[in-house]
């Protein structure tokens, strides 16, 4: 089945710890790219990238990195989580051209 | 990046009833996604337009691209408990990757 696995899908955890979450597709996508979500604000970008070791900041970058050495997998590290990082987050793909992004479901993530 | 407004913010309506929710932009669109998003799960992609004036359905749901291609509609007919969910319009300019607006949450109340 195509699609898009993100883990942990739930992670609570303290401030300053850093933590990574996967996400790999299995659809030889190239583009990936990472979301935030939350209530009032929508979904904003955090990270983008189109093809392997290509990445590029997207609307809010800062507290965030990501690696891309493998076409498949694009992990989201938080070097030092911060309560403001409590979100929701999401990691979709796509083939080059934008017709359209498979999105994994979510990882729920609380910085206390 | 280019700003998606998206209206209404909230709708609810009763089962039975027609809808439609609207996407505008004060730049031109290069294609544009809609997409919905159940609680608790990931946007799933419902359509792509990409030509002006362009139609697509899907079933109950209408989706049309303004000719100016700087605005789309959604519109559902005789809406269902089932189409409850956050609707959301997404912009994609070729190389770079999607910008959305910030949604339509719908109830439809059986």
């Amino acid at each position: 089945e195509a699609q898009v696995t993100q883990n942990p899908r739930y992670l609570i955890t303290v401030t300053g710890k850093k933590l990574t979450v996967t996400c790999s597709q299995n659809m030889n996508h190239e583009y990936m790219s990472w979301y935030r979500q939350d209530p009032g604000l929508g979904l904003r970008q955090i990270y983008y990238s189109m093809n392997v070791e290509v990445t590029d900041k997207g609307d809010v970058p800062e507290g965030y990195k990501v690696s891309r050495k493998e076409k498949r997998n694009f992990p989201l590290i938080l070097e030092s989580p911060s309560p403001n990082q409590t979100s929701l987050y999401f990691c979709a793909s796509t083939k080059a051209g934008g017709h359209g992004y498979t999105f994994g479901s979510g990882t729920r993530l609380t910085v206390v | 990046t280019q700003l998606l407004e998206q209206s209404p913010q909230f709708l609810s309506i009763q089962e039975g009833e027609n809808l439609t929710v609207y996407c505008n932009s004060s730049s031109v669109f290069s294609s544009l996604q809609w997409y919905r998003q159940e609680p608790g799960e990931g946007p799933v992609l419902l359509v792509t337009v990409v030509t002006g004036g362009e139609v697509k359905k899907l079933k109950r749901l209408t989706f049309q691209f303004g000719d100016a291609r700087k605005d789309s509609s959604l519109h559902i007919t005789a809406a269902q408990p089932g189409d409850t969910g956050l609707y959301l319009c997404a912009e994609s300019s070729g190389n770079t990757p999607l910008v959305f607006g910030k949604g339509t949450r719908l109830s439809v109340i059986a």
